[in-house]
């Protein structure tokens, strides 16, 4: 099945550094990748879609200079999370989709992210 | 807009036992898709199943069944056998499956427990 994968799983840093988050697809090409973002014990809320080679489309009250999304290929997705603060703190999940099977998502195993 | 309501936030179940997650959605598309998955605390999303709106037929994978009532927006999931790996967070999602470049619109989870 189609894997996909997240690097790093856990970061801690301090606040005002930047992170960057990877979310790669291990054997097929996504077209669309999502970034999720998820409270303990809540539900998952969409941050971004994001499509290979153009800009990510954020959903709204994502501030779009503070979540810096790149797609630069069709393996890659990277969130980067600038001048982290601690309520940013919190599980980040990627998914994507490829064009042959659109019914499905396939999630990576997400980025826990405590900012100090 | 799409919605999906659990209004479940937890369920206790003995081992052995059946257990009913409970799942309501809203939407004015024809055509949809709905989505069961599991998270368990290490965080990653485990699909389980998957309903069509223009399947006529249940969804069933081994001991997860899809009880889908279309004209009451209710698509329940249904555990048979409950077993101690079973305890998790369990998610409802939406999205339209004839778009690739759309997101899971998720619930707001129901936690499982199953007891010895």
């Amino acid at each position: 099945g189609a894997v996909v994968s997240q690097h790093p799983s856990r970061v801690i840093c301090k606040s005002g550094t930047s992170v960057k988050i990877e979310c790669r697809s291990l054997d097929f090409q996504a077209t669309t990748m999502f970034w999720y973002r998820q409270f303990p014990k809540k539900s998952l809320m969409l941050m971004a879609t994001s499509n290979e080679g153009s800009k990510a489309t954020y959903e709204q009250g994502v501030e779009k200079d503070k979540f810096l999304i790149n797609h630069a290929s069709l393996t890659l997705s990277t969130l980067t999370v600038t001048s982290a603060h601690p309520e940013d703190s919190s599980f980040y999940i990627c998914s994507a989709t490829t064009s042959w099977s659109t019914d499905t998502q396939y999630f990576g195993p997400g980025t826990r992210l405590t900012v100090l | 807009a799409q919605k999906i309501t659990q209004t479940q936030p937890g369920m206790f179940v003995q081992e052995k036992e059946a257990v009913t997650l409970d799942c309501t959605y809203d939407t004015s598309d024809q055509s949809y898709g709905l989505f069961w998955y599991k998270q368990p605390s290490s965080g990653e999303m485990i699909f389980l199943i998957y309903q069509g709106s223009y399947d006529e037929q249940n969804a069933t994978e081994g001991r997860y069944s899809l009880n889908f009532q279309k004209a009451r927006k209710s698509a329940n999931l249904v555990i048979s056998a409950s077993q101690l790996g079973d305890s998790a967070m369990y998610f409802c999602a939406m999205r339209d499956p004839n778009q690739a470049g759309t997101a899971l619109i998720f619930g707001k989870g129901t936690t499982l427990s199953v007891s010895s």
